[in-house]
């Protein structure tokens, strides 16, 4: 069975562009969840879907971050405009239960 | 809020020397994870405990939960260049998002 996968797995990118991470949950799993890790800080919580609804968003820190789900499938993480404190690795992860199964990350770096 | 301290930060062992991280929570836990990321990995589902005095094994790994589900330990055997990484406990905060701690980063020299 194959994991959660993300893509890109690296993205430079300069400050004021635009960026959209992608993220496939595992097969069958209703619930998704983005994560962030910037340098020498903790991983934190972004938001949670529920299939294609947005279960919890407390933890998006602005207004430059969609995120999306339609069909409740795949989801994307749009950060617009980037700002260089956006650098860090975003990771997802999805569950059916407890447990959730990380992605392997994208780092994005903003210059 | 619900917290949870996982000491040591870091630990330096040399191979083959054993290993113990403890998470500590100021409440109890319904039930407790353990994660482990290896340097500029990802975090990898490890256990999950559930019950009062629980004690589970995976080869060298022993994962053990508080009889009062309010600290948890992993004590890993005879440690291995291949258990380098950071071992984390999160938490659950408001039933969906895992708060993630500093975790304990362990090195192994051989």
């Amino acid at each position: 069975e194959a994991g959660v996968t993300q893509f890109p797995s690296h993205s430079v990118i300069e400050k004021g562009q635009t960026v959209t991470l992608r993220c496939d949950p595992i097969s069958g799993h209703d619930n998704l969840y983005w994560y962030r890790r910037v340098m020498g800080k903790e991983i934190k919580f972004l938001l949670h879907f529920v299939k294609e609804s947005k279960q919890d968003e407390s933890g998006m820190p602005n207004n430059r971050f969609l995120a999306e789900r339609t069909g409740g499938t795949y989801s994307t993480l749009k950060v617009q405009p980037a700002e260089l404190e956006d650098s860090g690795v975003y990771f997802c992860a999805s569950s059916q239960g407890h447990t959730q199964y990380f992605g392997p990350g994208t780092r994005l770096t903003v210059l | 809020g619900q917290q949870v301290m996982q000491i040591p930060q870091y630990q330096h062992v040399q191979e083959g020397e054993d290993f113990t991280t403890y998470c500590n929570s100021s409440t109890t836990l319904s039930n407790i994870q353990w994660y482990k990321q290896r340097p500029g990995g990802h975090p990898v589902f490890l256990i999950q405990l559930v019950k009062s005095g629980e004690v589970k094994k995976q080869k060298r790994l022993t994962f053990q939960f508080g009889e009062a589900k309010k600290n948890s330990s992993l004590h890993i055997t005879a440690t291995q260049t291949t258990d380098v990484g950071t071992y984390f406990c999160p938490w659950y905060q408001a039933g969906t998002a895992l708060i993630f701690g500093k975790g304990t980063t362990l090195s192994v020299s051989s």
